[in-house]
């Protein structure tokens, strides 16, 4: 079966680091995407990774270990702004992408 | 470049009318979706267009739901009669990858129509 796993709900401070991690099982893999999405907005990508390791871009950097079929988002600096949901997605052997149902991101002063 | 374009943003309506969503994709891209988002999920793939020809459409409510994309730029999506549990948003993503391309293939949404049924 395919399942992608992701906390519902995290919170934060703003100023501060926020790790969210996604598990996922797929029929086949061919990489992982990472969408950030501001309620009543549409997704904007924010990342992609298809081989192991760190992929870093700014404030934000995303993970992945195939071995493991997991992935995690990093979030640095913390602002205000980066309250939203962030979706964690895959792409199946049919090149499909399979998401998984995101986690709210709520930041505190 | 102009972004995917999607019509109406809102629209309600009664069960068991019907209601059309539109979509324009940026210039170029092959690849059409239409994605259905229920509050607090993910999306989930309703259909998948490549030009003007269906690549996916197992998770379409086929008795319910039709979606076209003439001559391969523009796409509506239908659906005759409603029910209350299609209140969602339609999400239109569009790329310039094709099905089965195994290179890296970043899909582009539109805002969405958020669609009520009372």
């Amino acid at each position: 079966g395919q399942n992608i796993d992701q906390p519902t709900e995290m919170t934060a401070t703003e100023g501060a680091i926020v790790q969210i991690n996604c598990t996922y099982q797929t029929s086949g893999f061919n990489g992982l995407f990472w969408y950030q999405q501001h309620a009543g907005e549409a997704p904007t990508f924010l990342s992609y990774n298809v081989l192991d390791g760190l992929e870093e871009k700014g404030r934000f950097s995303s993970f992945l270990s195939r071995s493991k079929g997991y992935s995690y988002l990093l979030l640095k600096e913390l602002q205000m702004k980066d309250s939203a949901s962030y979706l964690c997605a895959t792409t199946d052997s049919n090149y499909q992408l399979i998401w998984g149902a995101g986690t709210k991101l709520i930041i505190k002063p | 470049e102009a972004g995917v374009a999607q019509s109406p943003r809102y629209k309600i309506i009664e069960k068991r009318q019907s209601v059309a969503f539109w979509c324009n994709p940026i210039s170029g891209h092959a690849t059409l979706y239409w994605y259905q988002q229920i509050l607090g999920q993910g999306p989930k793939l309703l259909i998948q267009f490549q030009n003007n020809g269906v690549v996916d459409d197992s998770q379409l409510p086929k008795d319910r739901f039709s979606a076209e994309r003439l001559k391969g730029v523009d796409s509506t999506l239908k659906i005759q009669p409603a029910k209350l549990e299609d209140s969602a948003v339609y999400l239109c993503a569009s790329s310039n990858g094709l099905a089965g391309d195994s290179s890296y293939n970043e899909q582009f949404f539109g805002p969405g129509t958020r669609l009520t049924v009372l």
